[in-house]
């Protein structure tokens, strides 16, 4: 099992250019969550999923937007980046929500 | 709304110290507790968990105990090791509403040899 798995690893963007994050998840989970990691911040939640079908907002949503593609695909995209969305990308599914969660490796996001 | 609040990092600590993290919380009804740790370059990985009161998680040496009386959920080892260097995460989860999970800032600990 691979477990959590996003895409790409690491990204420079210049300010207002768009692109997807992907991220996917072979444990059969329910929910599924999109968060951002900034130094001193802790996690911060951006979306979550909780069934398939589902979104909803987190703690900071703006800026984002986010597909539940199927129950293991949970995209997050930027449609016009600015350098606050300088971050680390992290995807992490639970089996249902508030459960124990597995986090994928992240995504190293630079927006010049 | 709920919180996590943790010790201010970083913690240095010679191997084979004892280790104390400090944790304490603020939630309505009766959350699920967790512990994570991040390796550098690293996704973040549970440690532990608790989910009632008294309640004593315990995984690789590490054990944090659920004390509702206290709000607390503090992370202990007897013996820490370079290998555990890495960044600890408190975390609770809200069983009552949409079940949000909420994390601390993380404290960084640092082992030496």
């Amino acid at each position: 099992n691979a477990g959590v798995t996003q895409t790409p690893k690491f990204q420079v963007l210049k300010t207002g250019q768009s692109m997807t994050l992907q991220c996917a998840q072979d444990m059969n989970h329910n929910s599924m969550y999109w968060y951002r990691q900034d130094p001193g911040m802790g996690l911060r939640l951006i979306y979550y999923s909780a069934s398939e079908g589902t979104t909803d907002k987190g703690e900071v949503p703006n800026g984002y937007n986010v597909s539940r593609l199927n129950k293991r695909e949970f995209s997050l995209r930027l449609e016009s980046a600015a350098p606050s969305q300088t971050s680390v990308y992290f995807c992490a599914s639970s089996e249902v929500l508030g459960d124990t969660q597995y986090f994928g490796p992240g995504t190293r996001l630079t927006v010049l | 709304g709920d919180s996590v609040t943790q010790m201010e990092g970083p913690v240095t600590l010679s191997e084979e110290a004892f280790l104390t993290i400090n944790c304490t919380y603020t939630a309505t009804g009766y959350p699920s507790l967790f512990w994570y740790v991040q390796y550098p370059g690293e996704g973040l990985q549970l440690l532990l968990k608790a989910t009632k009161a008294d309640d004593k998680g315990s995984n690789k040496g590490f054990e944090a105990t659920y004390r509702k009386e206290t709000t607390s959920f503090h992370l202990e080892k007897g013996s820490v090791q370079v290998s555990d260097s890495a960044v600890y995460f408190c975390a609770l989860s809200d069983r009552g509403g949409y079940q949000k999970v909420t994390f601390g800032t993380g404290t960084k600990l640092q082992v030496i040899p």
